[in-house]
């Protein structure tokens, strides 16, 4: 199994739409997550950090199923500037502070007018 | 603050050149990392830095490739020779050591966007 899976999409909803993306991880000890944000042609960027069972930022909520080893995103009421290619982050467990980010391929978000 | 800064941002170069990337981490940020990205791949984690000292260079593809970081706020990634496949998004990313328990959050640069004919 990888280390993180993504279903790469893409979707494509309407502007108003929720859509929801999960992401599915191997190491069980992983403490926390994230999931980046990354524009066409541009470097990715944070864009929520996912610690305990989740959190919500805005439109953006992020849950954390530790039992089932998955992580989701949900984006209510899609914006056309939400288009973009959303990547969710598991870190290594190396038993130390710091240590690799693995990436998921990403989740390809096309919101239309 | 500038950010990450990574040149070039776009290099066109012949098989069996040298090709060598920079990149200048966040002020402060004692982490650096280089990863490559491909349609194929996806991000690829290449190597890691804390404190200037290579911690993991497990993801460096072969001896063609090499990593130095000579002090905090500089760092060069250099494939030679350099062959087609290498072609690819090679991103820089800055991180402040994280706390107990937690992870880096990282900041990337603009990417250098290499092809190799």
């Amino acid at each position: 199994r990888k280390e993180v899976e993504q279903d790469p999409g893409p979707f494509n909803v309407p502007e108003g739409a929720t859509v929801a993306f999960n992401c599915t991880y191997s190491n069980s000890a992983s403490q926390s997550f994230f999931w980046y944000r990354q524009d066409c042609r541009k470097e990715p960027k944070l864009l929520m950090s996912v610690y305990s069972s989740g959190n919500e930022d805005g439109r953006f909520t992020a849950q954390l199923n530790r039992a089932s080893q998955y992580i989701s995103l949900l984006i209510r009421d899609s914006k056309l500037s939400d288009s973009a290619t959303y990547l969710c982050v598991v870190p290594a467990d190396r038993g130390s502070t710091l240590g690799r980010l693995y990436f998921g391929r990403g989740t390809q978000l096309t919101v239309w007018p | 603050d500038a950010g990450v800064i990574q040149s070039p941002r776009h290099e066109v170069t012949e098989m069996g050149q040298e090709v060598t990337l920079r990149c200048k981490p966040i002020s402060g940020h004692n982490s650096l990392f280089w990863y490559r990205q491909t349609m194929m791949r996806g991000l690829e984690l290449l190597i890691y830095f804390n404190n200037n000292v290579p911690i993991d260079d497990s993801g460096m593809p072969e001896d063609r490739f090499s990593a130095k970081m000579p002090n905090a706020s500089f760092s060069t990634l250099k494939i030679q020779p350099s062959e087609p496949r290498d072609s690819a998004v090679y991103f820089c990313a800055s991180s402040k050591e994280a706390g107990v328990g937690g992870a880096n959050v990282l900041t990337f640069g603009a990417g250098s966007r290499l092809t190799v004919l």
